[in-house]
């Protein structure tokens, strides 16, 4: 079990320029999970996809921010330009579905903006 | 809106003895419950579960506890151990997505 994998570990770019982290979950989840967490805050749900097909997305995902999960295994997260807002904790996390499957998290990326 | 609130921002334990977080929420909706652990520079670690059939879960020295007509759950870890030093967070769930509290941070005085 190697667990999820997010890269890059940390971001840090100017205003106005576009950001794309990548997630790649436990193998065989068939659910990823993108999170945001701020400073003294919990992480904020943002998205999440079964397999390929994006099934909900928070009102916090603006339409500057767009995830993919085009085979249903790694997901990418793009952030078009960027504001100081968007300075954050990127946290993505998997589980294997079904009910009441505890979700696992990844390390997160770390987005500083300049 | 916090749909779940830890109030306690820190919480200090002597080792060996009881930790005891605590957590609210207000949507009855919410079906499945969780806490997870985190360190510096990590991501959230889920610790232990609990589904709204339940009013208790043990695992090891965790135990999770629910009151659903009070809203409330809690973690109890014993002993505690220095290494339980760490920032924890409850989440509730329902429709897949987690509403994560702030979160508490635990400090085990050796």
């Amino acid at each position: 079990d190697t667990g999820v994998s997010q890269n890059p570990r940390h971001k840090i770019t100017k205003r106005g320029q576009n950001v794309t982290f990548r997630c790649d979950p436990i193998s065989e989840h068939n659910r990823l999970y993108w999170y945001r967490q701020t400073l003294g805050q919990g992480p904020e749900f943002l998205t999440y996809f079964q397999n390929e097909a994006q099934l909900e997305k928070s009102r916090l995902l603006s339409d500057r921010f767009s995830a993919e999960r085009p085979k249903g295994s790694f997901s990418t997260l793009e952030i078009q330009r960027t504001e100081q807002g968007d300075s954050a904790m990127y946290l993505c996390a998997s589980s294997p579905g079904g009910s009441y499957q505890p979700q696992h998290f990844g390390d997160g990326t770390r987005l500083s903006i300049l | 809106d916090q749909q779940v609130k830890q109030n306690s921002p820190s919480l200090s334990v002597q080792e060996g003895r009881i930790s005891i977080l605590n957590c609210d929420y207000t949507n009855s909706m919410f079906d499945y419950f969780l806490w997870y652990k985190k360190y510096p520079a990590e991501g959230p670690t889920f610790l232990i579960s609990i589904s709204s059939i339940k009013d208790k879960n043990e695992d090891g020295r965790f135990t999770v506890f629910l009151n659903k007509s009070a809203k409330h759950l809690s973690l109890h870890i014993v002993p505690s151990q220095p290494g339980d030093s760490a920032v924890y967070f409850c989440a509730a769930g329902g429709n897949e997505k987690l509403t994560f509290g702030t979160g508490t941070r635990l400090t085990i005085i050796p």
